[in-house]
């Protein structure tokens, strides 16, 4: 079992919108409904955005959205603000086994 | 507000035995509609999960760590605990541990704790 791919970094400016891919196989996000997205600011515990691929969490914006496409799911997330920036990683159910992507900078210019 | 805290050693010895606690507040550990997990940090890297148990005592490890690795839960003290052997520098981390609503998201965690690996 590997870590879910995942751009190294991605960037946007104010009110624009950007999109965090996150790529694994059959076996992980391909095989289950069951991805989550995370985001974390430096020195602070990862935040739940989004799971079960596109649901999201009661007082998270609506401005963050997550989708599917076969083994590649993906997070947008539009309206850019400057309180967006931060590390982004996704996580897939896999069975017995739960990677994380390797996580996405996102920087707001 | 269900809180979650680990506590335990910030440093350990090459070849000794890591040992955490992560203390649950505010809802009970015994709830069947949750795993709790552990997931750790290198300093600057990404995210690794290490393993998830329910209140049964029923587990699943990282294949890479299952070697290593032991959860326990202690229903009676609403914790659960981890214990990761043989430990070299490649272990120092920030531990979290977190609540696993089924089957897979993480939607409250610890504030980390740092574990430094060294002689």
């Amino acid at each position: 079992q590997s870590a879910l791919t995942q751009p190294r970094s991605v960037s946007g400016s104010p009110g624009q919108s950007v999109t965090i891919s996150c790529t694994g196989t059959s076996s992980d996000v391909g095989g289950y409904n069951y991805v989550s997205w995370y985001q974390q600011h430096p020195g602070k515990a990862p935040k739940l955005m989004i799971y079960d691929v596109s649901k999201r969490p009661s007082g998270v914006p609506d401005r963050f959205s997550g989708s599917k496409s076969g083994n590649t799911a993906s997070l947008t997330i539009s309206g850019l603000q400057a309180e967006d920036e931060a590390d982004y990683y996704c996580c897939s159910y896999a069975g017995s086994y739960t990677p994380f992507g390797g996580g996405t900078k996102l920087t707001v210019l | 507000q269900l809180q979650l805290q680990e506590s335990g050693p910030g440093l350990v010895k090459p070849s000794e035995t890591l040992s955490l606690t992560c203390t649950v507040s505010g809802g009970s550990i015994s709830s069947s509609s949750y795993y709790w997990g552990w997931i750790r940090q290198p300093p600057g890297k990404g995210l690794e999960w290490i393993g998830s148990i329910y209140y049964s005592g029923s587990t699943y490890y990282n294949p890479s760590l299952k070697s290593r690795v032991t959860i326990s839960v202690d229903t009676s003290k609403n914790q659960f605990s981890l214990k990761l052997s043989s430990v070299t520098a490649a272990d120092t981390a920030v531990y979290y541990c977190a609540r696993q609503p089924q089957p897979l998201r993480y939607d409250y965690w610890g504030q980390g704790t740092l574990v430094t690996v060294s002689s």
